[in-house]
């Protein structure tokens, strides 16, 4: 059974361009997150999803960022415009309902320059 | 707020030297207490779940025990193939499913 499937994997922008990140979650998984990980601060929430509707967006750092699911296999994570300081790896993870197992893509590797 | 703090930061041991990982947590009503291990450049791997003070749970060479204030991970008899970042999430209790990840214990083993 395939795993959770992040694009692209590693992203280099420039400052004030747009940053699209995107994930497919694993069938019949109810639950969808994305976690930004950084040396400094480690994995943090930023949005989670239930049946495809956003639960608590309350770890989205500001308003250039926003997070869509329009159905059950397919997420994306928008930052318009892009920072340096959003550098970051950018991992979806999703789960079965009310269990923190959670299952983990591989990341998007984000540099804004 | 949900609070998770581990460590050390980082550990190095010598294959077959045995050692423990720490996580203390601040929750309101403890739903899990979870531990993953994350290799470079990989996103983190589910290890186990805790449910309530006094449970274990094993797993190769690794063991996870639970407090009412913290967990530890033990890892008996190392190898270098265990060298990873092992990272402590917590849920907490209520109707939404959130969980909070401490920072990690970097492990080292050397061979």
């Amino acid at each position: 059974d395939a795993g959770v499937i992040q694009s692209p994997r590693h992203e280099v922008t420039e400052m004030g361009q747009e940053v699209t990140l995107r994930c497919k979650p694993i069938s019949g998984h109810d639950y969808l997150f994305w976690y930004r990980q950084t040396m400094m601060r480690g994995l943090e929430l930023l949005i989670y999803f239930n049946n495809n509707v956003p639960i608590d967006d309350s770890g989205m750092p500001e308003d250039r960022f926003s997070a869509k699911m329009p159905n059950a296999s397919f997420s994306t994570l928008k930052i318009q415009p892009s920072e340096p300081r959003d550098s970051a790896v950018y991992f979806c993870a999703s789960s079965k309902t009310r269990t923190g197992e959670l299952f983990f893509g591989e990341g998007s590797r984000l540099t804004v320059l | 707020e949900d609070q998770v703090t581990q460590s050390p930061e980082a550990l190095r041991l010598q294959e077959g030297e045995s050692s423990s990982l720490n996580c203390s947590y601040t929750v309101s009503g403890l739903r899990g207490l979870f531990w993953y291990r994350q290799d470079p450049g990989k996103g983190p791997e589910f290890l186990f779940t805790l449910y309530s003070a006094g449970e274990e749970k094993e797993k190769e060479r690794l063991k996870a025990t639970l407090t009412k204030k913290e967990s530890f991970l033990h890892i008996t008899a190392p190898k270098p193939e265990d060298s990873a970042t092992y990272l402590c999430a917590v849920q907490s209790g209520g109707g939404y499913q959130k969980v909070t990840f401490g920072t990690g214990t970097k492990l080292q083993v050397i061979p």
